[in-house]
């Protein structure tokens, strides 16, 4: 069965750094998404991207982040100056064009922030 | 999106069936209920998801009341290994970003 791949599993950096999380979506889904999560709490929205280009995000998205599809299977979130409160678990997720909408999510990139 | 209500916690034995409910009395007419569940800090699943009938499928069955202001997720025969926090989320199916709650948080216990 198809599935969302996520690279690192973990990532740790030091603060002030540049990280790049990947993220190989399923190959025929034409939607994508950056979800975290810290530790204890709710998982939250951060971006949906499009016919290469976001088309919603939330207010934690600020300039810092990024989003890329660099390639046909690639999707990348990028965080230009790493603060300790991005610690957290990333999450990627893409959605098929049509039916039901569900999405489907990789296992997760732990980012620590030290 | 609707907001929903779930208990934030539930036990069950193994083998037996568990009912989790939500509570979305400000569901719209083209919402529907969608469930999905995390295990522990994986990424979360896609279980099930209905707009007024019941809906079963491998995984769980969905049952929405006729006036839709609530439903269940019922796992039918629950294993150790569905020990999970299970989201109930009301949501237009073209809209794009999920809205996580708190969930309830599944034990099933031997």
């Amino acid at each position: 069965e198809p599935e969302v791949t996520q690279t690192p599993s973990h990532q740790v950096t030091q603060m002030g750094q540049e990280v790049i999380l990947r993220c190989v979506p399923i190959s025929n889904h034409l939607y994508f998404y950056w979800y975290r999560q810290i530790l204890g709490q709710k998982v939250e929205f951060l971006v949906s991207f499009y016919n290469n280009e976001i088309s919603e995000k939330s207010e934690i998205f600020d300039d810092q982040f990024s989003v890329e599809r660099p390639d046909g299977s690639n999707f990348t979130l990028k965080i230009r100056s790493t603060k300790l409160e991005d610690s957290a678990m990333y999450f990627c997720a893409s959605r098929p064009p049509q039916g039901a909408y569900e999405q489907y999510f990789g296992p997760g990139t732990r980012l620590t922030v030290t | 999106d609707a907001k929903t209500t779930q208990p934030t916690s539930m036990d069950c034995a193994e083998g037996r069936a568990a009912n989790l409910p939500c509570n979305h009395s400000t569901i719209s007419g083209n919402e529907y209920v969608y469930w999905y569940r995390q295990i522990h800090s994986q990424g979360p699943q896609y279980i099930i998801h209905g707009l007024k009938n019941n809906e079963t499928n491998e995984m769980a069955s969905l049952i929405i009341t006729e006036d839709r202001k609530s439903s269940t997720l019922i796992l039918p025969h629950a294993t150790l290994r569905d020990t999970a926090v299970y989201y109930c989320i009301v949501r237009v199916p073209q809209g794009g970003k999920l809205i996580f709650g708190q969930g309830t948080e599944l034990s099933v216990k031997p």
